[in-house]
């Protein structure tokens, strides 16, 4: 069964702090793997997307990398306007169509 | 430009009741779908549309009907609503598969309550 599973459900950090978030996955086959970012009351938007283990990709504080399990997020020194939810999806080879959601990781981040 | 955008943004409904969400997009994407998100589930894929006139059910499609009869709008119907629909529902868009980076585009949520 194709599954996304996010750790931690919550994190909180200082201002500065560096840590990383996980997205560990199990999928027939993986066409490519997102991370998106969801304010409160808002839609989710899109950061990256990874399509091969080893690669990565950055973002002002933001980097991603993948392997052929997990994907992993990390923040280098965050400030608080990093604070949010970080959804990580993945995408099958077998139908496009369809992405499979984790049920993400609630950053804070206190100054 | 407006992107995704979904109405209304807001609804309380008794059960039984019907309504529609309606959601239109602006980027000429191809494919358009609809999710539920609920506290510690993730998002959960209703319905998509691969095109205008098309439609495939999803995870969780019991419920629900949709249609898309303009490329630009996809319509999510309730017909009987229940209080296991409670929910907040997103809309997306995207490019066929293989453009881009492969990315959805969300709305930016209708929250719904079934009394």
């Amino acid at each position: 069964e194709d599954q996304v599973t996010q750790s931690p459900e919550a994190l909180r950090l200082q201002e500065g702090e560096s840590s990383s978030l996980n997205c560990s996955y199990t999928v027939s086959g993986l066409r490519g793997l997102f991370w998106y970012r969801q304010d409160p009351g808002k839609g989710p938007e899109f950061l990256f997307t990874l399509y091969s283990a080893g690669e990565e990709k950055e973002k002002e504080r933001l980097k991603a990398t993948l392997t052929k399990k997990e994907s992993f997020l990390h923040i280098t020194a965050p400030k608080p306007e990093d604070s949010a939810t970080y959804l990580c999806a993945v995408q099958p080879q077998y139908n496009f169509n369809k992405f499979y959601f984790g049920s993400g990781t609630k950053l804070n981040v206190k100054p | 430009n407006a992107g995704v955008t979904q109405t209304p943004k807001f609804r309380v409904l008794k059960t039984g009741q019907s309504m529609t969400l309606l959601c239109a997009q602006d980027m000429n994407h191809e494919y358009m779908y609809w999710y539920r998100q609920d506290p510690g589930m993730g998002l959960r894929l209703i319905h998509y549309s691969v095109g205008e006139g098309t439609t495939a059910k999803g995870e969780v499609p019991d419920g629900y009907n949709v249609s898309r009869l303009k490329k630009q709008n996809f319509l999510l119907g309730l017909e009987s609503a229940a209080p296991s629909q409670t929910s907040v529902y997103f809309c997306a868009s995207s490019y066929r598969p293989g453009q881009n980076t492969g990315e959805l585009f969300f709305g930016e949520g209708s929250r719904l309550t079934v009394l």
